[in-house]
């Protein structure tokens, strides 16, 4: 399977801040990944499909790039409601896998 | 607005068989795909596999030998079954619709999850 690692596990961030996250598959995925947001409690919430296609309704803030092996999901000015933990999943072949999630906490 | 809600019981005993339904509203099940997704207690998101409306299905190999999705009689419900289970399976468990639009996948829709706890 398809090994997805995202950094940093966690990190600490104020309202304002650009914030960016990155997901580094073990082999080339083209740009089949896509970025979920998920609150505590909550189920996963979908922003960006085929690595850099935002999902309607999804605010512009948020951001993603990237293919082969590395992508970035990048929020431009972080706002109270995105803080949240954060996975990118790839479905470039089977099985899907996850990252193991970047928890964005307020600093 | 489409809508899933899983529904199943809350407490399985160990080596005995998960059942869940997902019930999906506010659309149809026909020409989509239809996904099972787990997330133990404080952990990460696992996808345990997806199902076409035709019922083709794929599973993930780490379960495949324990579990079946299918497609309920009513054709707005979904079904996951996993036998054999252990406490390593608890866990909340997620419906959710897998698109597949212009060579892209993306799980639009999601149901609000069901906690199954394995315990005797």
């Amino acid at each position: 399977a398809i090994q997805m690692t995202q950094s940093p596990s966690s990190l600490s961030a104020s309202v304002g801040d650009r914030v960016t996250i990155t997901c580094r598959a073990s082999q080339v995925i083209r740009n089949d990944l896509g970025w979920y947001q998920q609150k505590p409690g909550k189920a996963p919430k979908l922003l960006i499909y085929a690595a850099s296609n935002l999902q309607s309704g999804v605010p512009s803030r948020f951001s993603g790039s990237g293919s082969g092996t590395d992508f970035t999901l990048t929020i431009s000015s972080l706002q109270p409601e995105d803080f949240a933990t954060y996975y990118c999943l790839q479905d470039y072949n089977y099985p899907w896998t996850f990252g193991q999630g970047t928890k964005v906490e307020i600093k | 607005q489409v809508q899933l809600q899983e529904s199943g019981p809350g407490l399985v005993k160990p080596s005995e068989t998960l059942s869940l339904t997902c019930t999906v509203s506010g659309g149809s099940i026909s020409t989509y795909y239809w996904s099972w997704i787990r997330q133990p207690p404080g952990k990460g998101l696992e996808w345990i596999g997806y199902i076409y409306y035709t019922g083709s299905t794929n599973y993930n190999p780490s379960l495949k030998s324990r579990v079946t999705i299918s497609v309920g009689t009513s054709r707005d419900e979904l079904s996951l079954k996993l036998t054999s289970v252990t406490a390593a399976d608890t866990a909340v468990y997620y419906c959710a619709r897998a698109l597949y639009l212009s060579g892209y996948w993306s799980l639009d829709y999601w149901g609000q999850g069901t906690l199954v706890t394995v315990s005797s």
